[in-house]
């Protein structure tokens, strides 16, 4: 299975600064089949990018996806003060779908 | 709007079985594959695996194979997922997630969640 692993664990930031995710892949992830979620404390994820840099309905242009192979990032520009939370990519292009551990993006 | 609706919380003793319910509302229940997540305590996401509602083909990750059925009713629009022989290590949030695209093959981002079930494991 095609192991991801996200860095840095934790990026403390303050609002209006730009978040840059890391998310690189043990092997290439096949299309591009690279997701990115965001979750908050009790609450289930919610679907920001697909496909690596495609965003899903209703998200911000703030948020942006780029890479390829195995190496994929995630960028927020301008962070905003509900964008604080936990990002996780998700490869989808083999089975299983596996999960990086998770960014912590926090207030600095 | 589009919405799935997931059961209430359980609490399992060990070598138990659960069976977590997941409602879809506001789109074509049979169009859409059904993914199953889980987040144990402070962890990250683990996908155990995906049903087609449309054809019932099936994807399971190795290390539940065994001991996890996953099932889906049409006539209530209901996906299940039941995890047998119950441990401790079991005990997670356990999230039903829809496909994004429709006819997927089980490989494919999530765009809708359920709410998540908790799962508790305990002698």
């Amino acid at each position: 299975e095609i192991v991801l692993t996200q860095s840095p664990g934790t990026l403390s930031l303050s609002p209006g600064e730009r978040a840059t995710l890391s998310c690189r892949a043990s092997l290439s992830v096949s299309n591009n089949y690279l997701a990115w979620y965001q979750q908050k404390p009790g609450q289930a994820p919610r679907l920001l990018i697909y496909g690596a840099s495609s965003r899903a309905t209703g998200i911000p242009d703030r948020f942006s996806g780029s890479g390829s192979g195995p190496d994929f990032t995630l960028i927020i520009d301008r962070l905003e003060p509900e964008d604080f939370a936990v990002y996780y990519c998700q490869q989808y292009g083999s089975s299983p779908q596996t999960f990086g551990q998770g960014t912590k993006v926090e207030i600095e | 709007q589009v919405r799935l609706v997931q059961s209430g919380a359980e609490v399992k003793k060990p070598g138990a079985s659960v069976k977590v319910s997941c409602k879809a509302s506001g789109y074509t229940f049979s169009s859409y594959g059904i993914n199953w997540v889980r987040q144990a305590p402070g962890q990250g996401l683990e996908w155990m695996g995906w049903i087609s509602v449309y054809n019932g083909n099936r994807r399971y990750v190795p290390k539940f194979q065994g001991r996890v059925t996953m099932t889906t009713d049409t006539s209530t629009s209901t996906a299940y997922m039941e995890l047998r022989s119950l441990r401790s290590d079991d005990t997670a949030v356990y999230f039903c997630a829809r496909d994004r695209y429709y006819y997927g093959s089980g490989l494919e981002a999530l765009d809708i969640w359920g709410q998540g079930t908790m799962v508790t494991v305990s002698s």
